[in-house]
């Protein structure tokens, strides 16, 4: 079975400093990863993927990722945080080998709080 | 505009009462889901749709229905609502389920049941 951890329930950031916001993995086969962000009272908006090629992908806000096959993780970071990133983050994996590939696994959320 | 609509937003109903939350999405997408979010546990999956009359069972399917007739319809139904499927709904679709693309999210449906 696929799942997802992301090992803090929150994250607190100075604004201006550099903002990590770690997600680990397990899958049977190659993961495809996910980062949403929920603003208080919406839905999820999508943030960046990976799916094959470049270990960094870059996504909207400024936000990155780099995925570390050996680690099993997609940690999300931005270089510069800003007050307005203060939301809810949740990392989501699919398995690309067909092993429950229609599912896509959350997990539970990180809430990060950028400070003034 | 492209999106995902639900309807209703909220919704505080009693157990035993038959209940109904739309989806509908303007993008054509064939794959369709539902989620539901509670405090601590995140997102899970309730049901997913790859088209139109194709459906199956997430992580959490007990006491709910769907049905994909349409395909920028995907419903859930509570039979007989109760108070532990208290929570905030979501309906996503994407454009396929065969590859790895992101999902477009509703703004949410919080449902009570008392």
């Amino acid at each position: 079975a696929q799942s997802v951890a992301q090992p803090e329930d929150q994250v607190n950031v100075a604004e201006g400093n550099p903002l990590t916001v770690k997600c680990t993995y397990s899958v049977s086969g190659n993961p495809y990863l996910f980062w949403y962000v929920q603003y208080p009272n919406r839905g999820l908006q999508f943030l960046l993927k990976y799916i094959t090629g470049d270990n960094l992908v870059k996504g909207s806000y400024g936000f990155e990722a780099e995925f570390n096959k050996s680690q099993t993780s997609f940690h999300l970071k931005k270089p510069s945080a800003l007050v307005s990133d203060s939301a809810l983050y949740f990392c989501a994996v699919r398995d690309s080998s067909g092993a429950g590939s229609y599912q896509l696994t959350f997990g539970k959320g990180t809430k990060l709080s950028v400070i003034p | 505009e492209a999106q995902v609509t639900q309807n209703p937003r909220y919704l505080i109903t009693v157990t035993g009462k038959k209940l109904t939350v739309t989806c509908s999405q303007n993008m054509n997408h064939e794959y369709m889901s539902w989620y539901r979010q509670d405090p601590g546990l995140g997102l899970r999956q309730i049901y997913y749709s790859m088209n139109v009359e194709v459906t199956d069972k997430g992580d959490v399917p007990e006491g709910y229905k769907v049905s994909r007739k349409e395909k920028r319809n995907f419903p859930l139904i509570l039979e007989s609502p109760s108070p532990n499927q208290t929570s905030l709904y979501f309906c996503a679709s994407s454009l396929n389920s065969l590859v790895g693309l992101e999902q477009f999210f509703g703004p949410g449906t919080r449902l009570t049941v008392l």
